[in-house]
């Protein structure tokens, strides 16, 4: 298989306030995982592509010092919505690339089931 | 510039076969996936193709044209579970997965 885990679920916080999200690939290791925001009814956009040991690679538009990203081994990445405003709020999703051909496609992007942040 | 179209929405009845095509022109290829995203929650695998031809999977295929920069997704048997927005989306020749915005499938009984 190739399963992705994203913590927490959803969350709700104050303005002002940080939030950190977590995603794992509990059976496979990635060296490239992918955090994606999707407000409701519109496409997937992919915010930065995160490479474990080094520093991530952000999407123009997408600020590096509000959104940090630490992919600090092959299966974890986080992102911290650093000073979070009402109009952070969306739904985070992240995806990690299966780089090894056992039980995967290799080059696909297995996603977690994301996370609702909610900002007041 | 690069660029993968595919329907905004379609409709289909239960028990039918539906095909879902997307168009694309990227800056190189290294294949062509489809997820499926259920409202609310994260996009799922369905397939990927890198090789002309039709991958058949159960009840889903999908079909690639490089030369003509086309794929489609074709759903026999439709069930209602079957509602999601269908996804594609082309690996570019830096390895860059390119998304299309994606295409709503209704299903009515």
């Amino acid at each position: 298989g190739a399963v992705v885990s994203q913590h927490p679920s959803w969350v709700i916080c104050k303005s002002g306030t940080s939030v950190k999200i977590e995603c794992r690939s509990l059976d496979f290791q990635a060296t490239t995982m992918f955090w994606y925001r999707q407000f409701p009814k519109q496409s997937l956009m992919l915010m930065a592509t995160s490479n474990e040991g080094s520093k991530a690679t952000y999407e123009q538009g997408v600020e590096k010092d509000k959104f940090l990203i630490n992919h600090a081994s092959l299966t974890l990445s986080t992102l911290t919505v650093t000073s979070a405003h009402p109009e952070d709020s969306s739904f985070y999703i992240c995806s990690a690339r299966a780089t090894d051909s056992r039980d995967r496609v290799s080059d696909t992007q297995y996603f977690g089931p994301g996370t609702r942040l909610t900002v007041l | 510039g690069q660029n993968i179209d595919q329907p905004t929405e379609m409709t289909a009845t239960e028990g039918a076969i539906v095909q879902i095509n997307c168009t694309y022109q990227t800056s190189g290829f290294n294949g062509l996936f489809w997820y499926q995203q259920h409202a609310g929650e994260a996009p799922t695998f369905l397939s990927y193709n890198v090789l002309d031809g039709l991958e058949e999977k159960g009840r889903f295929s999908s079909f690639l044209s490089r030369s003509k920069g086309y794929s489609y997704l074709l759903l026999k048997e439709l069930q209602m579970k079957d509602s999601a927005s269908y996804l594609c989306a082309v690996l570019d020749s830096n390895y860059q997965l390119i998304w299309g915005a994606g295409t709503k499938l209704i299903i009515k009984p």
